[in-house]
């Protein structure tokens, strides 16, 4: 069965820093292309970021672009995402999402909440 | 403000069918694959229809999707309460700002 799961949100003041993690288990990690994506509240979905299988394509939304860093570990089967200079713009519920077919997101975390706030 | 254009939200009776449009252009729908999602309140996401018109493992055939040149539609069939949730398309943008793209969600209501 295919699992991931999101760690590392909390709250954070506006221009700090957060690291996501999602740990993830039950498939091949290092075959499949993974992504970020968020949800502000009562919101809809945004994508953020993707990875490749072996980190070599990284693909970034353009206003994110400077800010946040998605990264990967084969070994440990993880998938990161460093954000920095946070905003209250920022506050969402942060998905890890594996890809399918064509899609990248064919599998979903059950998220992380990242609340910016002063 | 999205590239890709849903109603806020619909409504049927059980046993009925609805049919959530989701319009875009050339860019995105018109030369991409489309997938959906359904969203239960407080939960994660789920892929429901990849490529257009595949569905994901596990549903059921009430569910179908299918494409016509800039815009695509989500079939649910023989509605259910427990179908009540907020749906979403997505699929790929290729303007300048390429990436993939969501439309705002359509909630589903069963009368």
């Amino acid at each position: 069965e295919v699992q991931l799961v999101e760690s590392g949100g909390g709250l954070v003041k506006p221009g700090g820093s957060l690291r996501l993690s999602c740990a993830t288990s039950g498939f091949t990690f290092s075959s499949h292309t993974m992504s970020w994506v968020r949800q502000a509240p009562g919101r809809g979905l945004e994508w953020v970021s993707s990875i490749d299988n072996n980190g070599t394509f990284i693909h970034t939304a353009y206003s994110l672009r400077g800010r946040f860093t998605i990264s990967r570990d084969n070994a440990t089967n993880s998938l990161f995402l460093q954000m920095n200079s946070l905003t209250v713009e920022d506050s969402a519920i942060y998905y890890c999402a594996r890809g399918m077919g064509s899609t990248w997101f064919g599998y979903w975390g059950q998220g992380t909440l990242v609340t910016v706030s002063p | 403000q999205s590239v890709l254009t849903q109603p806020p939200s619909m409504s049927a009776a059980p046993g009925q069918k609805v049919t959530i449009p989701c319009s875009g252009s050339n860019s995105n729908i018109g030369n991409n694959h489309v997938s959906w999602y359904q969203q239960f309140p407080g939960t994660a996401p789920k892929l429901l229809i990849y490529e257009n018109n595949k569905r994901a493992s596990g549903i059921p055939a009430r569910f179908s999707g299918s494409k016509s040149g800039t815009s695509a539609t989500l079939d649910i069939t023989g509605l259910q309460t427990g179908d009540e949730a907020d749906y979403y398309c997505g699929t790929w943008d290729s303007s300048l700002r390429a990436g993939p793209v969501f439309g705002a969600g359509t909630k589903v209501t069963v009368l």
